[in-house]
């Protein structure tokens, strides 16, 4: 079974629709992170969290907000979604250490008409 | 201006061509130095990671680093197919956040 999950794997909704996209790990990490990837922009940080309690806007944040559930369970919601939302979204993993490898999930390929 | 630079690519090489792929950075606060790996439709995944200047060897793959030219690389000898996808160079901040290049695509023609 796969370390990271995210669910769905693909969506398309509507512009003003709510969305919510969920991840979940097994690998026992306290921090996770939300990215979305654009063509030629490589990964740009939305939130992240560093254990439950803490929950910390990245470069991007507007527009979107997180909740971490649990240990393992952090979501990414679009309150309002907007066509230039549309972009690939990826949740990460990593442990306390010293240089931050992060595991990655397999992706959500978000489409916003 | 953007902290990293990577050349977006597409890269087209032969099979068993030594590939070059390259950042430049501007933030001489980053300590550590990674390249990502992904596949399409894939997550992309921790290949190799350099802290000090010099070089990195992994079997087929290499990883440069010159901080006071700021500038990184990434060398694939003996290229194979299964090499093709888009390689991330990814910079570690005194925060230990990580910073990532835009991405180059890769493809190795058999």
């Amino acid at each position: 079974d796969a370390d990271v999950t995210q669910t769905p794997r693909n969506r398309i909704t509507k512009t003003g629709k709510r969305i919510m996209l969920e991840c979940s790990q097994t690998k026992g990490h306290d921090r996770m992170y939300w990215y979305r990837q654009d063509p030629g922009l490589g990964l740009q940080l939305i939130y992240y969290s560093f254990d439950v309690k803490d929950i910390n806007k990245g470069e991007i944040s507007d527009g979107y907000s997180v909740s971490r559930q649990a240990q393992a369970k952090f979501s990414l919601s679009l309150e309002s979604a907007i066509p230039n939302q549309t972009a690939l979204y990826f949740c990460a993993t990593s442990a306390d250490g010293v240089y931050n490898e992060q595991f990655f999930g397999p992706g959500t390929r978000l489409t916003v008409l | 201006q953007k902290e990293v630079e990577q050349d977006p690519g597409p890269l087209s090489v032969p099979e068993g061509a030594i590939v070059s792929l390259n950042c430049t950075y501007s933030n001489s606060a980053f300590q550590y130095f990674m390249w990502y790996r992904q596949y399409s439709r894939k997550g992309p995944e921790l290949l190799m990671y350099t802290y000090s200047s010099g070089n990195k060897e992994d079997g087929r793959f290499t990883a440069q680093v010159d901080k006071s030219s700021k500038y990184i690389s990434l060398f694939i000898r003996d290229s194979q197919p299964s090499d093709s996808a888009t390689y991330l160079c990814a910079m570690v901040n005194a925060g230990n956040m990580l910073t990532f290049g835009g991405g180059t695509r890769l493809m190795v023609k058999p």
